[in-house]
């Protein structure tokens, strides 16, 4: 079964950097992963996708500070020059034949 | 440029119906496959259904097989939930998404529309 693990809660500094990890479970080390943005009061924000490869495909207008890279099992979301505007939840997802479209439990950003 | 509004959320009681409904602009809607995707209060992101291109195909979660169903109009750029037997942990936000194609991934949300179940 598909599992993607996420810590619950993450912070930086306005105008930081920040990492963000999403963990497939075992078995599923090689699929790919999207990343989306949920803020308070606005419908998901789809970032981008990020392959097992670590190349990555970003969503319309989504800016250069948003980057994603993979490492065995993980998958990286990293934002830089953080601004407060990035503020929220963010939530990896995927499909898998038998879980169908699966999300992680999503990790809350906080800009310090 | 790609819009989904979603509407048809509400108020209702535990064993009701309430319909939902996705009016998507700004693209050749038939193109694409759907899913609806659900929040509760406090919650993370759930899948709840998908529905393919044409409609031919169709998909759940668990928890809402048999009570809720998943249709398009094509012609009219519309996607629908049907949702019966409701209950009160079908509280939720409810987005529809599009997936772009590759089945592993969703481009673009609407805003939410809220569904409420309580007596």
């Amino acid at each position: 079964q598909l599992v993607l693990t996420q810590s619950p809660s993450a912070s930086a500094s306005l105008g930081a950097s920040v990492k963000l990890t999403c963990t497939l479970s075992s078995g599923y080390s090689r699929y790919a992963i999207a990343w989306h943005q949920l803020q308070p009061g606005k419908g998901p924000r789809y970032l981008m996708k990020v392959n097992s490869d670590g190349s990555h495909r970003k969503g319309d207008g989504i800016p250069d500070r948003f980057s994603g890279s993979s490492s065995g099992a993980e998958r990286y979301l990293t934002i830089s020059s953080l601004q407060s505007d990035d503020e929220g939840d963010y939530y990896c997802h995927t499909w898998a034949t038998g879980s169908y479209w699966v999300f992680g439990g999503g990790t809350k950003l906080t800009v310090l | 440029q790609v819009q989904l509004v979603e509407s048809g959320g509400g108020l209702v009681k535990p064993g009701g119906s309430l319909r939902l409904s996705c009016a998507a602009s700004g693209f050749t809607f038939s193109n694409y496959a759907m899913s609806w995707v659900r929040q509760a209060p406090g919650k993370g992101l759930e899948w709840v259904s998908y529905i393919s291109s044409t409609g031919s195909t169709v998909y759940y979660t668990d928890s809402v097989k048999g009570r809720f169903t998943v249709s398009r109009d094509n012609a009219k750029n519309s996607l629908f939930l049907q949702m019966t037997s409701v209950r009160v942990e079908d509280t939720a936000i409810y987005y529809c998404a599009r997936d772009p194609g590759s089945g592993d991934e969703f481009d673009y949300w609407g805003q939410g529309t809220l569904v409420t179940v309580s007596s």
